[in-house]
Formats: C-alpha cells, structure tokens, sequence
C-alpha cells in the first residue's frame, strides 16, 4: 500500500537555526497537511496545502514557517528561525480527494528537537 | 468550530477484556469523525471512519464505535483487548465540508493492556 514518507526520522537543530522537514504524499494526492504534536500533547493541525498555495492555516502557523511543494512529489515545511518549543513530532498527511472524506494518510513522522 | 474530547488520558483493561475508549465532539456541521492509533515512534493510523452511513462502524483489528448524535458521542470499542492493541487512540473530527478537511484530534488516550 502507497505510503507518505518523511525524512529525516529525528532532526536536531541549534535554536535559532533554519530547518526542513520533508515529506513526500501518495503520488496520485492532492491535498496535503503539516501537524505537530508537542510532547504529552495533542496532534495539532498547523497548515493544509492544495494546488500550490496555502488552503488554511492554524494561529500556530506564523510568519516563521513556509510550506513548499518544489517539485510534483515533495512537501517540505520551513521554520525559518527555530524556538525551543519548536520541538515537536511533525506529521505530514495527504489525502487523494476531500469531497469523498477520504481518511487522511500519515506519514511517520518527524521528531524535531531544539537545543 | 470543531472540538474534541478524549475522557481519560489512561485506560488499563486486562487481556480478554472489553475496551471502550471515549470520545465526545462539537460540530456546527454534522461531523465526519475518525479514530486513529498511534503505536510508539510511528505514524497515525486510520482505525475506522464514521461519514453519515452506518451509525455502527467497523474498523480494522477488531474496533468497532457507534456515533451517537443525540449524546454527540463516538465511542470506541473492543470486545477482548490483546496486548497488541497497547498504544495511543486518537478520535478526530473533520469539516463536513467547510474547511480542505483539516483534522481537529483529541487528547488522546494511551491504552494498556495488562496479561
């Protein structure tokens, strides 16, 4: 079964510093998804992304972070200057069609630490 | 604006036995609701979907939760927990239509199952 990827499984960033999450959705998808998920916490919806351009955004997605699709398979999420409460389990997701409530496809992940 | 609530951060049920994991929502919308499963340094994963069919849904692994509009419940169950089912249990919530299908979650409640 098709699978969305993330990489790097763990990244571990100085604050301050420039990062870049990627992610790569189920090829034949069209809408894709950031969350974060804070230690202890709850899966928090950060931004959704469809035909090049933000669809929707949450207040915790401010003028520090960007999202990219660069090419026809990856996604990328951009904090421009890390925090330290940056640090967090960032979930990328896709879903092929949102009229259908197609569920949403997760990938596994990438745990996000700031020193 | 959508809302969750997870009742009981922590379940402990011994092998064999029922679980039931709660959830209880807030939609302006009539909801289109999820449960997902979290099992350590892994991705969500989709265990069933209510979409205004069935009020009882069967999912995968042997859960099962039935949507209860009248108590705006959707509680998820299992008839005899196995130790395999020790993990985290997410219940979400999605725009019927009024967002790009951005996932509102719960707390989450971390299932144990005990021999």
């Amino acid at each position: 079964e098709p699978e969305v990827t993330q990489t790097p499984s763990h990244q571990v960033t100085q604050m301050g510093q420039e990062v870049i999450l990627r992610c790569v959705p189920i090829s034949n998808h069209l809408y894709f998804y950031w969350y974060r998920q804070i230690l202890g916490q709850k899966v928090e919806f950060l931004v959704s992304f469809y035909n090049n351009e933000i669809s929707e955004k949450s207040e915790i997605f401010d003028d520090q972070f960007s999202v990219e699709r660069p090419d026809g398979s990856n996604f990328t999420l951009k904090i421009r200057s890390t925090k330290l409460e940056d640090s967090a389990m960032y979930f990328c997701a896709s879903i092929f069609d949102r009229e259908e409530v197609q569920p949403q496809h997760f990938g596994d992940g990438t745990r996000l630490s700031i020193l | 604006a959508q809302s969750v609530t997870q009742l009981g951060s922590h379940v402990s049920v011994s092998e064999g036995a029922l679980v039931l994991l709660r959830c209880n929502y807030s939609s302006s919308v009539p909801p289109y609701l999820f449960w997902y499963v979290q099992y350590p340094n892994q991705g969500l994963q989709l265990l069933l979907k209510y979409t205004s069919a069935a009020t009882l849904v069967k999912g995968i692994n042997g859960f099962e939760a039935e949507f209860k509009k009248s108590e705006t419940s959707f509680h998820l169950t299992k008839p005899s927990a196995h130790m395999s089912d020790a993990a985290e249990y997410f219940c979400a919530v999605s725009d019927a239509g009024t967002s790009y299908g951005k996932l509102t979650f719960g707390q989450g409640t971390i299932l144990t199952v005990h021999p």
